[in-house]
């Protein structure tokens, strides 16, 4: 099993650029998150989706949008990159919104 | 504001001794989660602890929760080299949708 995938590892946009996050998990889990870490912030919830066909704001959820494709997948989309989305991007899966959650590698994404 | 917080934020140690951590939290919670995260990595979940329970061990971990003080503790013992990471607790929030919010983190250094 690959877990939580990530797609890609790293990018760098120019402001304005707009670019969509892929992720994929194969634990057949309900419930997918995206997070945003910034240095000493601990991480933020963006959006997560409950259950398939699903989707909810998080935390900072301005300047993203989110599809759940399918149970498996769950895509982040920048439509207008700005330097403050500078950022390491981690997608999580769990069962439920009460379990622990199995995280991606992250993708480190620098808006110039 | 963030529900939980890490105390301290940075703590280095020698190898085989022990490293405690506290997290306090502001709100009633359901659930507390430790994860722990290495250097360019994404987190890996490490305990989870429910609010009618004080204290849980895996294997040299072990976590405890006082919801009187809204605080909980991870206590690593006979720690080794490779136990150098960051460690963030994670509080479930009525917000969210009952997701969980991460603390800013504590950086340990466990040197040889």
């Amino acid at each position: 099993n690959a877990g939580v995938t990530q797609t890609p590892k790293f990018q760098v946009l120019k402001t304005g650029q707009s670019m969509t996050l892929q992720c994929a998990q194969d634990m057949n889990h309900n419930s997918m998150y995206w997070y945003r870490q910034d240095p000493g912030m601990g991480l933020r919830l963006i959006y997560y989706s409950a259950s398939e066909g699903t989707t909810d704001k998080g935390e900072v959820p301005n300047g993203y949008n989110v599809s759940r494709l399918n149970k498996r997948e769950f895509s982040l989309r920048l439509e207008s990159a700005a330097p403050s989305q500078t950022s390491v991007y981690f997608c999580a899966s769990s069962y439920g919104t009460e379990a622990e959650q199995f995280f991606g590698p992250g993708t480190r994404l620098t808006v110039l | 504001s963030q529900q939980g917080e890490e105390d301290p934020q940075a703590l280095s140690i020698q190898e085989g001794e022990n490293a405690t951590m506290n997290c306090s939290y502001k709100t009633s919670i359901n659930n507390l989660q430790w994860y722990r995260q290495n250097s360019g990595r994404g987190l890996v979940h490490l305990i989870l602890i429910r609010s009618n329970e004080r204290e849980k061990h895996s294997g040299r971990l072990r976590v405890t929760l006082d919801t009187s003080k809204k605080s909980s503790s991870l206590l690593i013992t006979a720690s080794r080299a490779a136990d150098t990471a960051s460690y963030f607790c994670a509080t479930d929030a009525e917000n969210y949708g009952q997701n969980f919010v991460f603390g800013p983190g504590t950086r340990l250094s466990v040197l040889p």
